[in-house]
């Protein structure tokens, strides 16, 4: 069981480049979500979705993008990449009960340098 | 939005010696997690603990809803335990976001 899978887990970009950060997932868990974790800090939540076609922005949503077009893959775009986007990023999922997630599972994370 | 404290922020013990993490947070919560993550950088799930006790060999957590505090003990540490304490919650009101705390950064001497 593969859990939640990141691609890739390391790259280096060019300020202005754009990229797109790939996470999948086989447990059939409704929400997935991205973080960024910025050294010697904890994790802050960028976006998030709760099934195919709903997505939501996090604390930090500013300089990225997503869509959720299967419940399986949640990519995390920027478009326009910076310097301060360089950052450990992290795909999570977890089920959906009622109005709250459970337990959150997360991928191995991306390291993302922007020169 | 949910504030979420952690304390100490760094922690130093010899190996075999017992301690207890603490999360703070500001709201009522309706989840709450304790994460590990490895000097690797994997994040380890520890406990999915809303309210109440578990254990886990020689982890424990309690979280106290009502106080809306959690804490995390960890009895006879071993060198494998050092690295960062996270505890995340999701707030009652604020849709489904969880939040993380900045983290509890422990090492376990030899």
């Amino acid at each position: 069981n593969a859990g939640v899978t990141q691609t890739p887990k390391f790259q280096v970009l060019k300020t202005g480049q754009s990229m797109t950060l790939q996470c999948a997932q086989d447990m059939n868990h409704e929400y997935m979500s991205w973080y960024r974790q910025d050294p010697g800090m904890g994790l802050r939540l960028i976006h998030y979705s709760v099934g195919a076609g709903i997505t939501d922005q996090g604390e930090v949503p500013n300089g990225y993008n997503v869509s959720r077009s299967t419940t399986e893959d949640f990519p995390l775009r920027l478009l326009s990449a910076a310097p301060s986007q360089t950052s450990v990023y992290f795909c999570a999922s977890s089920i959906l009960a009622g109005t709250n997630t459970g337990e959150l599972f997360f991928g191995e994370g991306s390291r993302l340098t922007v020169l | 939005g949910i504030q979420v404290e952690q304390s100490p922020p760094d922690l130093i013990l010899q190996e075999g010696a017992n301690s207890t993490l603490r999360c703070n947070f500001s709201d009522s919560v309706n989840n709450l997690q304790w994460f590990h993550q490895n000097p690797w950088g994997q994040l380890i799930n520890l406990f999915y603990i809303p309210s109440g006790t578990k254990q886990n060999g020689r982890l424990s957590a309690t979280t106290v809803a009502t106080e809306r505090y959690s804490l995390l003990y960890i009895s006879s540490s071993q060198t494998t335990d050092s690295g960062v304490y996270f505890c995340a919650v999701g707030a009652n009101t604020g849709g489904f976001k969880t939040i993380f705390g900045a983290g509890t950064r422990l090492f376990v001497k030899a």
